[in-house]
């Protein structure tokens, strides 16, 4: 079973700056790797697909990357709207499995 | 335009059964994975279940594995997630989720399982 680790816990950022958020997979689960991205009594939202595609009508300023077993979303200039919940998910190997997530929050 | 709607949560006592509901529409149903997933109170992600878009193969989480059982009826558009022995542990939100169309996948709007005595 692959576990997916995210850092850190909670990231404390002012609107405009850049966010950076990590995901580690205790084995090899690429090309396999979403983000999600959640708010408060939503579901979640598909962001990111395939490691760096975004999903239909996510912005530019979203990212991702990485390779193996180390991946990173990147926020490239915060948004009032993007203080949420970020997690990680591999679709590689049955069960399928998130990350804790990451809490992006206002500094 | 896709969308899911889910119905069938409530409240059951432990060791009771539910069963959840999902209909889809704007996609076609019968090519699609079809998949659950769930989220206790306040807690993370876990992907409890999906099937193939014919209804012959299927995957569960450990923790549900016996215990629930998803099929779907694609004569309705619907897939279902049959919960059998609940426990206090499987409170929480269950989402429907379809497999990715037009370019990214769509969620219900989530249905609360609370089970206690």
């Amino acid at each position: 079973e692959i576990v997916m680790t995210q850092s850190p816990a909670t990231l404390s950022v002012s609107p405009g700056e850049r966010a950076t958020l990590s995901c580690r997979a205790s084995q090899s689960v690429s090309p396999n790797l979403a983000w999600y991205q959640q708010k408060p009594g939503q579901a979640p939202r598909l962001l990111i697909h395939g490691v760096s595609i975004r999903a239909t009508g996510i912005p530019a300023r979203f990212s991702g990357s990485g390779s193996g077993t180390e991946f990173t979303l990147t926020i490239s200039s915060l948004q009032s709207e993007d203080f949420a919940v970020y997690y990680c998910q591999q679709y590689n190997n049955w069960p399928w499995a998130f990350g804790q997530g990451t809490k992006v929050e206002i500094k | 335009e896709v969308q899911l709607v889910q119905s069938g949560g409530g409240l059951v006592q432990p060791g009771e059964s539910l069963r959840l509901s999902c209909v889809a529409s704007g996609f076609t149903f019968s090519n699609s994975w079809m998949h659950w997933v769930r989220q206790a109170p306040g807690e993370g992600l876990l992907w409890v279940s999906r099937v193939s878009g014919d209804g012959t193969t299927t995957f569960y989480a450990d923790s549900v594995k016996g215990r629930f059982t998803i099929s779907r009826d694609n004569a309705k558009n619907t897939v279902f997630l049959q919960m059998n022995s609940l426990r206090a542990g499987d409170t929480a939100v269950y989402y429907c989720v379809n497999d990715p169309v037009g370019g990214t996948n769509h969620w219900g709007q989530g249905t609360l399982v609370t089970v206690s005595s």
